[in-house]
């Protein structure tokens, strides 16, 4: 069982808005931090953002701040990145990954690609 | 912000022979409170999510195979692999957590020659 899938990525017009969403199976989910992080294509890894366990931290990454959300429903094990105003430059494949104890991120997701492009 | 400076951006090795990946912070990234570095290494192999190889600088996650190996300690960290072998033809990056952003270096290339 693959515990990080996310969904939600597509084809968006700029400035137009998206929610991706990353669901959590097999751990804890309330107890574990979770980020996002992007890759552009043929591209490095860039930061995105990342919520405290019990979501009552939020930082980003200069690039995204004020654009886009990130929330988290531990009812449904589910994280969440709200994206809008999307500019080009957002291209990329969108990972979400649990951070363990300030240890790194252990276990990522596949990712899901954003395509924003008139 | 932290800025990450990886080295060199592309490697090609022999099998066998030893490679090495280097990672430069723009300030430190030891924490007196716990006497670590917050630092970490991930392999990326195409197509495939990163991996976690390393936290703590030197930590090795379970399963990484003991040919890896990391080191360093305030603003300059390394990588090494003791012998290469054809799996470990990948991306390498290092990310610092100390603070947010929590910032990755701009990756490594590693090839076998």
């Amino acid at each position: 069982q693959v515990p990080l899938v996310e969904s939600g990525g597509g084809v968006v017009q700029p400035g137009r808005s998206l929610r991706l969403s990353c669901v959590a199976s097999g751990f804890a989910f309330s107890s574990y931090a979770m980020h996002w992080v992007r890759q552009a294509p043929g591209k490095g890894l860039e930061w995105v953002g990342v919520i405290w366990y019990d979501g009552s931290q939020k930082y980003y990454a200069d690039s995204v701040k004020g654009r886009f959300t990130i929330s988290r429903d531990d009812s449904k094990n589910t994280l969440y990145l709200q994206m809008n105003s999307l500019r080009s430059e957002d291209t990329a494949v969108y990972y979400c990954a649990r951070e363990r104890g300030g240890t790194g991120c252990d276990f990522w997701g596949q990712g899901t690609l954003v395509i924003v492009s008139s | 912000d932290i800025v990450m400076t990886q080295s060199p951006d592309s490697q090609a090795v022999s099998l066998g022979e030893r490679a090495t990946i280097n990672c430069k912070s723009s300030q430190s990234v030891f924490s007196g409170t716990n006497n670590k570095n917050s630092l970490a290494w991930y392999q990326q192999k195409p197509g495939q999510p990163p991996k976690l190889l390393f936290y703590w600088a030197s930590t090795r996650e379970s399963g990484v195979p003991d040919r890896f190996s990391g080191s360093g300690s305030g603003t300059e960290f390394t990588l090494t692999i003791s012998s290469l072998q054809v799996e470990d033809v990948a991306v390498y990056y290092c990310q610092q957590y100390f603070s947010t952003p929590c910032t990755f270096g701009q990756g490594t290339k590693l090839e076998i020659k």
